[in-house]
């Protein structure tokens, strides 16, 4: 167990929805990261908060938003989604950008 | 051209032989890191380096900045060492902005 929490594990959902996926990082990790994981497109970055501020932008779409809230949990906002955006969502944190990160077990959305 | 690249793609081998996955990178880097994916699809981060040579029980990776090439060797691999191993690298601090190579399937056969 990492200590990063990711909610929900799966997740199904149709074309043209919207929906939020949420990570809870390890305890005093004030740096959080996003990444995308699809069949074509592998491991991207998508974007990374440290202490509630947008610290680094990935490959995320204009339909992607996320926050990192005062408590360091963070949210992924996807919208109008597509069948392309069906992939696995992974969030890590860390202490600061230069210390190891963790992984959470990550979210599995499909679009149908 | 993929700005990371790894070799080979996958990878059968026996119980106890010796391993090496290579990672070769295009763009300037100030940290490079190696992860395991378990079939399970949970990542772990294996090392975070940016100079030489590190090693966590059986396992090594090294660095070599000139020739931007990176390795991850295992030593005396065993079954439940196999799952996708993936290099990826950083261009300013140690996690920002990190770009991923396709990923290395390891898998050991008792």
């Amino acid at each position: 167990d990492s200590g990063v929490t990711q909610t929900p594990k799966h997740l199904i959902t149709a074309t043209g929805q919207r929906v939020t996926l949420r990570c809870s990082p390890r305890s005093g990790d004030l740096s959080v990261y996003w990444y995308q994981q699809s069949l074509d497109q592998g491991l991207q970055f998508l974007i990374q908060y440290y202490n509630g501020e947008e610290r680094a932008k990935g490959n995320i779409l204009e339909r992607f938003s996320a926050q990192q809230f005062p408590d360091l949990h963070s949210e992924l906002n996807l919208s109008s989604l597509e069948l392309g955006d069906s992939a696995l969502y992974f969030c890590a944190s860390s202490v600061d950008i230069r210390t190891e990160a963790f992984f959470g077990q990550g979210t599995r959305l499909t679009v149908v | 051209k993929n700005e990371v690249e790894q070799s080979p793609q996958n990878l059968t081998a026996q119980e106890g032989e010796f391993i090496t996955i290579n990672c070769s990178y295009s763009v300037g880097i100030s940290a490079l890191h190696w992860l395991q994916q378990h079939p399970g699809g949970g990542i772990v981060s294996l090392f975070m380096l940016s100079s030489g040579k590190k090693k966590h029980g059986r396992l090594i990776a090294t660095i070599n900045i000139q020739e931007k090439h990176s390795s991850l060797h295992i030593t005396a691999s065993h079954p439940r060492d196999s799952a996708v191993y993936i290099c990826a690298v950083s261009p300013n601090f140690g996690n920002e902005k990190l770009t991923f190579g396709t990923g290395t399937r390891l898998t050991i056969i008792p």
